[in-house]
């Protein structure tokens, strides 16, 4: 699976929005963008996933770059309840579902 | 719906001890993984069941380790004997397709502590 790169940590204000980038410029075609996240004592919760559309939840939006070689995850209004450690994640369409997390990004969200 | 289940949620052993850990994952999710993360580290697989059966057990990282899912329902991951180095965050998750699309759902952890 190919390697993602993020910054280490962000901060926000509470009530703003977030933009969280990853680079993952050894994206194969068929390789999905997912990203997780871990908040404080629990076990890693998924956020979203695409492949080549922008894609949006009830959660985030997901905007992919038009070369795939990056994509960003959008929290369009940062609570206290989103920081947590985010995980970019690429995913071959075919791979059985392992998950390879990297270091992440510390989302700090200041009140 | 009930969400992963795992149990202890917290385990302190002496080394050379054995601990099971158990993970109770979606009813109707085939699909299990174990992941785990030490002191400092980044969370790393451990192996993945397709119901009773192990898919990959590429990330277990000695004989010490043993997984089991009889049945196809519940897993147990013993480590026998336990060493220091064990210590950490054991995270199990479970998914129905298995595939690169699927989302994983995940419990949360056994902390795993060995003196």
């Amino acid at each position: 699976d190919a390697k993602t790169t993020q910054p280490n940590s962000m901060e926000s204000n509470e009530e703003e929005p977030v933009h969280l980038p990853c680079n993952h410029s050894t994206i194969s075609g068929t390789d999905y963008i997912h990203w997780y996240r871990q908040l404080p004592s629990q076990g890693p919760e998924y956020v979203i996933h695409g492949l080549t559309s922008n894609v949006n939840n009830r959660m985030a939006s997901l905007a992919i770059a038009e070369d795939r070689k990056s994509s960003t995850l959008i929290l369009h209004r940062a609570t206290l309840r989103d920081a947590a450690v985010y995980y970019c994640i690429l995913i071959l369409w075919s791979n059985t579902g392992k998950l390879i997390f990297g270091q992440g990004t510390t989302l700090q969200v200041k009140p | 719906e009930a969400g992963v289940t795992q149990f202890p949620s917290h385990s302190v052993i002496e080394k050379g001890q054995t601990v099971t850990l158990r993970c109770d994952p979606i009813s109707g999710h085939d699909n299990l993984y174990w992941y785990r993360r030490v002191m400092g580290k980044e969370i790393k697989f451990l192996l993945h069941f397709v119901k009773e059966s192990k898919q990959d057990e590429s990330g277990m990282p000695n004989n010490r380790f043993l997984a089991e899912r009889t049945g196809g329902t519940y897993s147990t991951l013993k480590v026998q004997p336990a060493e220091l180095e064990d210590s950490g965050v054991y995270f199990c998750a479970s998914s129905q397709l298995g595939a690169g699309t699927d989302t994983q759902y995940f419990g949360p952890g056994t902390r795993l502590t060995v003196l």
